[in-house]
């Protein structure tokens, strides 16, 4: 069974930093493709990156150049860092396992519970 | 704003069937095959229920279908049940940039 569980939400003030978890289970975290999708309070979904399997990391302009997305391949986890955060920042973010890719689709197959990240001072 | 349109909210009565659009470009929703729709309830992480336009994921009930025609994909609900009341998205693949785009989201009410 496929199974994503994120952490390491929580309050943190304009300008500080976070690192989000997604552990996974059920599958193999460097073998496939996973994204981080956000939804602010009472707005839509915001897809913010993408991680393939070859390691290659794509970001939407809202978040390039302050987070960064790894990976820890022996504990199948996934990461999240965001550096100079803003309050528009404030969302739940979801880490998802994806396709990816030309021939197969673009899409979100299976998604963690998500977690809170709150900028606020 | 949204890269892709979605009406806010439609409604329906069980049994009833609604259609759910979804509105985009030559460069997205109309230039690719690509486009998948979620499920979401409140508090909930959401859930695929369609993708690359027409597909179904296993164990998705067959009320559910997708289409597209030109810019503009449709969700149709069929047989329409109270547990279907919730949020849906589209979502769709965008050339030129290798990323995917989310409409604004509709939220069903099942009356």
């Amino acid at each position: 069974e496929v199974k994503l569980v994120e952490s390491g939400g929580g309050l943190v003030q304009p300008g500080g930093s976070l690192r989000l978890s997604c552990a996974a289970s059920g599958f193999t975290v460097s073998s496939t493709y996973m994204s981080w999708v956000r939804q602010a309070p009472g707005k839509g979904l915001e897809w913010i990156s993408i991680i393939y399997s070859s390691g290659n990391v794509y970001y939407s302009e809202s978040v390039q150049g302050r987070f960064t997305v790894s990976r820890h391949n022996s504990e199948n986890i996934l990461y999240l860092q965001m550096d100079s955060l803003r309050p528009e920042d404030t969302a739940v973010y979801f880490c998802a396992r994806s396709i990816y890719d030309i021939r197969k689709g673009y899409y979100f197959d299976d998604w963690g519970q998500g977690t809170l990240v709150t900028v606020s001072s | 704003q949204s890269a892709l349109t979605q009406p806010a909210s439609v409604s329906g009565s069980p049994g009833q069937s609604i259609t759910i659009s979804c509105t985009g470009t030559n460069s997205d929703v109309g230039g690719y095959n690509f486009v998948s729709w979620y499920q979401q309830n409140p508090g909930r992480a959401p859930k695929l229920i369609i993708y690359d336009v027409t597909n179904r994921p296993s164990g998705v009930s067959d009320r559910f279908s997708g289409s597209k025609s030109g810019n503009t994909a449709s969700l149709t609900i069929s047989g329409l049940q109270t547990e279907d009341d919730a949020d849906y998205y589209c979502c769709s693949y965008r050339g030129g940039s290798g990323k995917v785009v989310f409409g604004g989201g509709t939220k069903l009410t099942v009356l």
